[in-house]
């Protein structure tokens, strides 16, 4: 089982900064089949990020994936007002489980 | 439009039974893999349940396994959790979601509650 470790656990930022989120994989992510989701209270989660950099469709240009292997990030350029909420990371490569990190809930500085 | 809607969330007893239900409309039901993923209250997403396109790969959580059977009618559109033996610790919002190995869950249902408490 591939274990997904989020960090910071929580980040205090202000409007227009830059967020970068962390993904460590206990192993490597089989063809970079990490994605990242948002979720926002009592809403399900959205799907951003897929393939570890591909943003998924209607997703703003602000919202940037990277990495490989066992290291993986993401980007906000810009925080806006609506970007406050919690992000996962997920890995949908390996033989299931297809597990979900921890999350790591940014929120206004 | 793709949509995904759950169903079947209620309060239940410790050792009771409940079946949720997820009606898929919007997009070829039977050519997609589909989850179930759960959130405890406050907590983050726990995979629980994954189901192939034709019902010939289905994988289980281990928290899950020999309680949980998932299912699908391809001619209906649905994607079932039959859930049995029921615990406290399965109280969560329960998500039905389109993907599975090799591709992202891209779209989700709202959530239906399950309680599970005396």
């Amino acid at each position: 089982e591939i274990v997904l470790t989020q960090s910071p656990a929580t980040l205090s930022l202000s409007p227009g900064e830059r967020a970068t989120l962390s993904c460590g994989a206990s192993q490597s992510v089989s063809s970079s089949y990490l994605a990242w989701y948002q979720q926002k209270p009592g809403l399900a989660p959205r799907l951003l990020i897929y393939d570890a950099s591909s943003r998924a469709t209607g997703i703003p240009d602000r919202f940037s994936g990277s990495g490989s292997g066992t290291d993986f990030t993401l980007t906000i350029s810009r925080l806006e007002p609506e970007d406050f909420a919690v992000y996962y990371c997920q890995q949908y490569g390996s033989s299931p489980p297809l597990t979900f990190g921890g999350g790591t809930k940014v929120e206004i500085k | 439009e793709v949509q995904l809607v759950e169903s079947g969330g209620g309060l239940v007893k410790p050792g009771g039974s409940l079946r949720l239900s997820c009606a898929a409309s919007g997009f070829t039901f039977s050519s997609y893999s589909m989850n179930w993923v759960r959130q405890a209250p406050g907590k983050g997403l726990e995979w629980v349940s994954s189901i192939s396109s034709s019902s010939s790969y289905i994988y289980y959580a281990d928290s899950v396994k020999g309680r949980f059977t998932i299912s699908r009618d391809n001619a209906k559109n649905s994607l079932y959790l039959q859930m049995n033996s029921l615990r406290a610790e399965d109280t969560a919002v329960y998500y039905c979601a389109r993907g599975g190995r090799d591709s992202p869950f891209d779209y989700w249902g709202q959530g239906t509650l399950v309680t599970v408490s005396s």
